[in-house]
């Protein structure tokens, strides 16, 4: 099955700064790769996702990079703002069994 | 829409009683998800139906655990004997289809003393 790994595990940035969030994923069928962001108490919920015939998809301060032969995608956070501090989690989606398997999730802390 | 709907949000039980989470799915959403997350195994897959038929369910725990989807628009995980270690927030999630973006219910909250 899928195996979704997630570095680090906690980041702790100066408000204005970026974030980076790095995953490796084992299936090389996975086509899709949706990032969560979960507050204390609260759901995941999605913020960006990307499909396999997509290298880079950016949504404001928030953009995602996909390399299909590495296996590994990637979350970029810039200007970080207090409100981005949350557990980070990405995932990715089976090609043939469409299961979506999470990485163990990464704390932010934004220092204002 | 209300989005994924999940009863109780907190249960506390004791050991040794069957336990029931519910879930309802958005309308329309023909894939769905059962996760179970603790501080120190993260999200693990349960479950996962689709059109309403189970696909997947290597990552239930153990046979104490059993999950049913009878209608599009409902599904149960059951724990019986519960016990202190399946103590965790259980979420449920939803997706239009298979390959699409899944959302998630409020989940429940479950301690078993």
């Amino acid at each position: 099955g899928e195996n979704v790994e997630q570095h680090p595990s906690t980041l702790s940035v100066q408000e204005g700064d970026s974030a980076v969030i790095k995953c490796t994923y084992s299936d090389s069928a996975s086509n899709y790769f949706p990032w969560y962001k979960q507050e204390l108490g609260k759901r995941p919920q999605l913020i960006i996702d990307i499909r396999s015939n997509v290298g880079e998809k950016k949504d404001q301060r928030i953009a995602v990079t996909l390399n299909k032969t590495a296996k590994h995608f990637s979350l970029h956070i810039t200007e970080t703002q207090p409100e981005d501090s949350a557990v980070y989690f990405c995932a990715a989606m089976g090609g043939s069994d469409y299961k979506l398997s999470f990485g163990a999730g990464t704390t932010v802390t934004v220092r204002a | 829409d209300a989005g994924v709907i999940q009863s109780p949000r907190h249960e506390v039980t004791e050991m040794g009683q069957e336990v029931t989470l519910r879930c309802k799915p958005i309308s329309g959403h023909n894939s769905l998800f059962w996760y179970r997350q603790t501080m120190m195994r993260g999200l693990e897959l349960l479950i996962y139906f689709n059109n309403n038929v189970p696909i997947d369910d290597s990552g239930m725990p153990e046979d104490r655990f059993s999950a049913k989807m009878p209608n599009a628009s409902f599904s149960t995980l059951k724990i019986q004997p519960s016990e202190p270690r399946d103590s965790a927030v259980y979420f449920c999630a939803s997706s239009p289809g298979q390959g699409l973006v899944a959302f998630f219910g409020q989940g429940t909250r479950l301690t078993v003393v």
